[in-house]
């Protein structure tokens, strides 16, 4: 069963624009999470979707949005960006959303704004 | 409100010694999960274990074993026979039902250094 894949790997871009990155779950997984890493704040809780709906929220500003097709893959845009944005952006997929699965991550997108 | 602490930042060890890294959480709940996760230098996070909280019989896999202990809300991880490939980042992370649905709360992470 091929894992969770995320697009694109690596990105660059500059202040003030925005960016969109692309999380596809492991087949038959409904619900994924977005988490950012970075050194001095960890690994942070972003969204979490299932079945095309956002059930739960981390605390990050609007400019962090997401959403989930019908076929359960996931994307999230960041506006506006910062050079704090500068993270690796791990997607996670599970198979239910009852907080109790097992999340599996993928490779990561590692954005770099300059 | 949840909280996971890996009082350890980073352990070097010599090839072949055995390493346990710690883990402490909080949590109000009474049913929640906890899981190990391991970073390589690639980046992707790739699970070990989880455990309920209603499990706590530890358990050996290979040249892993886990140390669950409800009473002192930890829950050790240890490496027998360490090799150089351990060497990664080793989250410990925690999940319950409800309004946390979907979301892990994350350690700081230990960075597990293995030494020829």
């Amino acid at each position: 069963k091929a894992g969770v894949t995320q697009t694109p790997r690596y990105l660059i871009k500059t202040r003030g624009q925005q960016v969109t990155l692309s999380c596809s779950p492991i087949s038959g997984h409904r619900s994924v999470s977005w988490y950012q890493q970075t050194p001095g704040q960890g690994l942070q809780f972003l969204f979490e979707y299932f079945s095309e709906t956002q059930r739960n929220k981390g605390n990050f500003p609007g400019r962090f949005s997401g959403r989930q097709f019908s076929n359960s893959r996931s994307e999230m845009n960041v506006s506006t960006l910062e050079l704090g944005d500068s993270a690796l952006y791990l997607c996670a997929s599970s198979l239910l959303a009852s907080g109790t699965d097992t999340q599996y991550f993928g490779p990561g997108t590692r954005l770099t704004v300059l | 409100a949840q909280k996971v602490t890996q009082a350890q930042t980073e352990i070097s060890v010599v090839e072949k010694e055995d390493v346990t890294l710690d883990c402490v959480y909080e949590t109000r709940d009474t049913t929640y999960y906890l899981f190990w996760y391991k970073q390589p230098p690639s980046g992707e996070l790739v699970f070990l274990i989880r455990r309920n909280s209603f499990d706590e019989q530890n358990e050996i896999s290979g040249r892993y074993s886990w140390n669950f202990q409800k009473s002192t809300s930890s829950f050790n991880f240890t490496i027998t026979a360490s090799q150089v490939v351990d060497s990664a980042v080793y989250f410990c992370a925690l999940s319950d039902r409800g309004t946390n649905a979907g979301k892990s709360t994350f350690g700081d992470g230990t960075t597990l250094t293995v030494k020829p």
